[in-house]
């Protein structure tokens, strides 16, 4: 089946630093990422559609400025966690459209 | 708006019952229904799906059915066990201008041995 990576798995960092997660697709590719948000015991909250090659698309009351995402091949697409806070402590999820497999998330903790 | 409601929130059940699942979606043009289970500081695993065009889908112990006309699809799981027991999600896929899934709040499954 599909394999979707993430990198890291978990980080912890200083509140105001900046944080790139990076998800790729393994063995296939990806015209269209889903990022999703989690935070404990809580659903996945969609926070934004990247496509490769053009600008994502954010939900809404999700800052474009604060978690910029770029997916410039069909087999990457990262997310920026830019002045993380606290509040932005939560697991990060991104699933490809094409597959219904989510990639191993990846733990941010901001003291 | 986009909206998935899944109900219950938490849910008990003896070893060997059955459990059910259910979710309303609000866009009647959703066409894609999947379900996924996540355990523990682990990543959603998809268990099955359902398309629009069956009403019904089965998976061994694992069971969803699809109402259209009331926009609502369900997860039963049979004969339970005690490694059933984690979070599980129903989504529905979504468009408006772009093509999403949008995910129920969860149910936390126990299976009580």
């Amino acid at each position: 089946g599909a394999v979707v990576s993430q990198h890291p798995s978990w980080v912890i960092c200083k509140s105001g630093t900046s944080v790139k997660i990076e998800c790729r697709s393994l063995d296939f590719q990806a015209t269209t990422m889903f990022w999703y948000r989690q935070f404990p015991k809580k659903s996945l909250m969609l926070m934004a559609t990247s496509n490769e090659g053009s600008k994502a698309t954010y939900e809404q009351g999700v800052e474009k400025d604060k978690f910029l995402i770029n997916h410039a091949s069909l087999t990457l697409s990262t997310l920026t966690v830019t002045s993380a806070h606290p509040e932005d402590s939560s697991f990060y999820i991104c699933t490809p459209l094409e597959e219904q497999f989510f990639g191993p998330g990846t733990r941010l903790t901001v003291l | 708006g986009e909206n998935v409601e899944q109900h219950p929130s938490t849910l008990s059940v003896q070893e060997g019952d059955s459990a059910v699942i259910k979710c309303t979606y609000s866009d009647s043009a959703s066409n894609y229904f999947p379900w996924y289970k996540q355990e523990l500081g682990k990543r959603p695993q998809l268990i099955i799906d359902i398309r629009s065009n069956v009403g019904e889908k089965k998976d061994q112990r694992i069971a969803v059915t699809l109402n259209k006309t009331a926009k609502h699809f369900s997860l039963h799981i049979t004969e339970t066990q005690p490694e059933d027991s984690a979070v599980y999600f129903c989504a529905a896929s979504f468009f408006s201008g772009t093509y999403k899934y949008i995910f129920g709040t969860g149910t936390r499954l126990k299976v009580l041995a």
